[in-house]
């Protein structure tokens, strides 16, 4: 059963520093790897997603890395602002057909102070 | 393009009632899911339509959940009899084959 965890549960950051938010998982079979937001009481936004052949993807001040062999991403956040205040979700879909299901991560609440 | 919807955005209900929510996927999203999520927790898997058809549930949606996509345009996800253990919020996402997911603004039951 594939089980992802995310380190830290929490973090806390002056504004303008560069951060890097930790997900790991069990089983590195996977199809792709998605990062969220969600900012309290709402949904998810997607932020980026990596299919199991890539390495990387960037959008603006992000940029996610996977490493699938060694079951780990990474998301950097560059230049971190206040509006960033949000949990930070990582989820993996399974390699192979037939299942579709995202297994997330408990997620990384992050505060950036101004 | 509006995005994935969710109808209601929260409600209220006493033990023993039926509630049941709507979504609407993103227009041409042929891919639909349901998720639940209680506070402190990520998401948990509940279902999954490809069109019309539901191809996959999880072992969370007891025989008191159930959910339907006629058409395969919207959704909807009824529970029977509910219980407080319900109280969640309920996430709807639709994709364009096994793709990005875009999740509504998801909706918050409460079981009194």
């Amino acid at each position: 059963k594939q089980e992802v965890t995310q380190i830290p549960a929490a973090l806390s950051v002056p504004e303008g520093e560069n951060l890097v938010l930790n997900c790991s998982f069990t089983d590195s079979a996977i199809y792709n790897l998605q990062w969220f937001r969600q900012d309290p009481g709402k949904g998810l936004t997607s932020l980026l997603l990596i299919q199991s052949s890539q390495r990387e993807q960037t959008s603006g001040r992000l940029n996610a890395s996977l490493d699938k062999s060694s079951g780990r991403s990474t998301l950097y956040i560059a230049a971190s602002q206040p509006g960033d205040s949000a949990t930070y979700l990582c989820a993996v879909r399974p390699q192979g057909a037939g299942s579709y299901q995202l297994t997330f991560g408990k997620g990384t609440k992050l505060s950036v102070i101004p | 393009d509006t995005g994935v919807s969710q109808d209601p955005r929260h409600k209220i209900t006493k033990r023993g009632q039926n509630v049941t929510f709507r979504c609407d996927p993103i227009s041409e999203h042929n891919r639909l899911y349901w998720y639940r999520q209680t506070l402190g927790q990520g998401p948990e898997f509940l279902t999954y339509f490809q069109n019309e058809a539901q191809l996959e549930k999880s072992r969370l949606l007891s025989d008191r959940f159930s959910a339907e996509r006629p058409k395969g345009s919207f959704s909807t996800l009824e529970i029977q009899r509910t219980e407080q253990g319900d109280s969640a919020m309920y996430l709807c996402a639709s994709s364009l084959d096994p793709g990005e997911l875009f999740f509504g603004e998801g909706s918050r039951l409460t079981v009194l």
